[in-house]
């Protein structure tokens, strides 16, 4: 079975400085991977996603994903956050079927101070 | 904002009340899906449609009754709801293979969901 796991739930930098939100997954095929945002009171939306071409993802504002099948990893990064990146972020794998189901992390919660 | 719409945005309801959500997608998107966000739970798939067709109920109560009635509106009629299903439901949708040839995944995209909470 699919899953995912965000190891930590909430993560903390100061704004200017770099942002890793770290994501390991557990797939028995060649999965595809995403990253969501959740701005308070919004819903989800998608950053990026990587689905078996470059290992070295871009999203959206800056955000940038490394799939490293190996370390069966999938961490978040970008070079020097924002205080409009204060949100919670969830790592998503699909659970493989024809369907497309997602199984969703439970989310890091990251926040940015000044 | 999202070409998925939801409303109402918040609704607050009584345990013997009846109401219902509405989802519309302006993507032209087969598939769409309900999910119960709960406060440090992870996201919980409920409802699953294709093609206006359901595929998939993850254990759902039956006070929670799913309605496609076509492949751009989907609603969720709620009765005799308890307080523990007091959440943020989304609605969301996607491109879904036809379920013959292909194991593809594409994105979802989500509406801003219902807070709902039932007293």
């Amino acid at each position: 079975a699919q899953s995912v796991t965000q190891l930590d739930s909430h993560v903390s930098v100061s704004e200017g400085t770099p942002v890793l939100l770290r994501c390991n997954y557990s797939s028995s095929y060649s999965p595809s991977l995403f990253w969501y945002v959740q701005h308070p009171n919004k819903g989800l939306q998608l950053l990026l996603k990587y689905t078996s071409a470059a290992t070295l993802v871009k999203g959206i504002n800056g955000f940038e994903a490394e799939f490293k099948k190996s370390e069966t990893s999938f961490h978040l990064t970008k070079p020097s956050a924002h205080m409009s990146d204060a949100a919670e972020y969830f790592c998503v794998v699909s659970d493989g079927g024809s369907q497309g189901n997602l199984i969703f992390g439970k989310g890091t919660k990251l926040s940015v101070k000044p | 904002e999202t070409g998925v719409t939801q409303t109402p945005r918040h609704l607050v309801m009584g345990m013997t009340n009846k109401k219902s959500l509405k989802c519309e997608q302006h993507l032209g998107h087969n598939a769409m899906y309900w999910y119960k966000q709960s406060a440090k739970k992870p996201l919980e798939l409920m409802f699953v449609y294709n093609f206006k067709e359901q595929t998939e109920n993850n254990s759902v109560p039956s006070r929670f009754s799913p309605e496609c009635p076509n492949s751009s509106h989907l609603f969720l009629h709620l009765h005799t709801l308890q307080p523990e299903d007091s959440a943020l439901y989304l609605c969301a949708s996607s491109h879904q293979g036809t379920g013959v040839t292909t194991s593809d995944s594409y994105e979802q995209y989500f509406g801003p969901g219902t807070r709902l909470t039932v007293t």
